[in-house]
């Protein structure tokens, strides 16, 4: 059973314009969201986060969207860089659990073209 | 360099072996986490040291167990291998609550 899904596997994206990855989750406990950026070779890399008590947050070029009632989040990249290019996964979770375990979607692959 | 240091980076071995994976957090981080990627999943969460303390477990195997060291660092142990056991695995470490939760580049194994 996926509490967290990322239905699109793979997203292409001009340089330049918006970049914009999903995410929906079942489990109403998760109050804490975070996207993470990987690259091959690499362990993920945070991007962003958000609490369940907000509906938006934005750092730089990143913004996440969340929207409690749909259990549904998104994250929006303006404008998008080729070095954007990487897999992306949203993760959740439940802050009252006595351990901060991240329950990851399967990952969206964000390709970004010059 | 995350701070978070995984060895060996990648570790070839026979079905039926046992392998122990590395992890050594960032200085101060008292919580290591691991999990696993499998091919086209996303990270499964394995099992949460604290200090030295089990404080979670996730969908990990019987023939899987880790344990956190004196010196923080942590060790992941694979027995009875087989070929589903292919994976990445990956350790996290981090200071209070969620604060610098920060992943080391992982190890691949892979289980021939």
């Amino acid at each position: 059973d996926q509490q967290v899904k990322q239905n699109s596997p793979s997203l292409s994206v001009q340089e330049g314009r918006i970049s914009i990855l999903n995410c929906d989750y079942t489990n109403s406990m998760f109050d804490y969201f975070l996207w993470y950026k990987k690259y091959p070779a690499e362990g993920p890399t945070f991007l962003i986060s958000i609490s369940s008590i907000k509906d938006k947050n934005e750092d730089g070029r990143f913004t996440v969207f969340l929207n409690k009632s749909a259990k549904h989040l998104s994250l929006h990249i303006v404008p998008s860089q080729p070095g954007d290019s990487a897999v992306y996964f949203c993760a959740a979770l439940y802050s009252g659990a006595g351990s901060y375990q991240l329950t990851f979607g399967k990952g969206t692959k964000l390709s970004v073209i010059p | 360099d995350s701070g978070v240091t995984q060895t060996p980076k990648h570790l070839i071995t026979a079905t039926g072996q046992r392998v122990t994976l590395r992890c050594s957090p960032r200085s101060g981080d008292l919580s290591v986490y691991w999990y696993q990627q499998s091919l086209d999943q996303g990270l499964q969460f394995l099992i949460h040291y604290y200090n030295g303390e089990e404080r979670a477990k996730g969908n990990i195997l019987e023939r899987f167990s880790a344990q956190q060291f004196p010196d923080l660092h942590s060790e992941l142990n694979l027995s009875s291998l087989e070929l589903g056991d292919s994976a990445l695995y990956f350790c996290a470490s981090s200071g209070q609550g969620l604060y610098g939760y920060t992943f080391g580049s992982g190890t691949r194994l892979t289980v021939v």
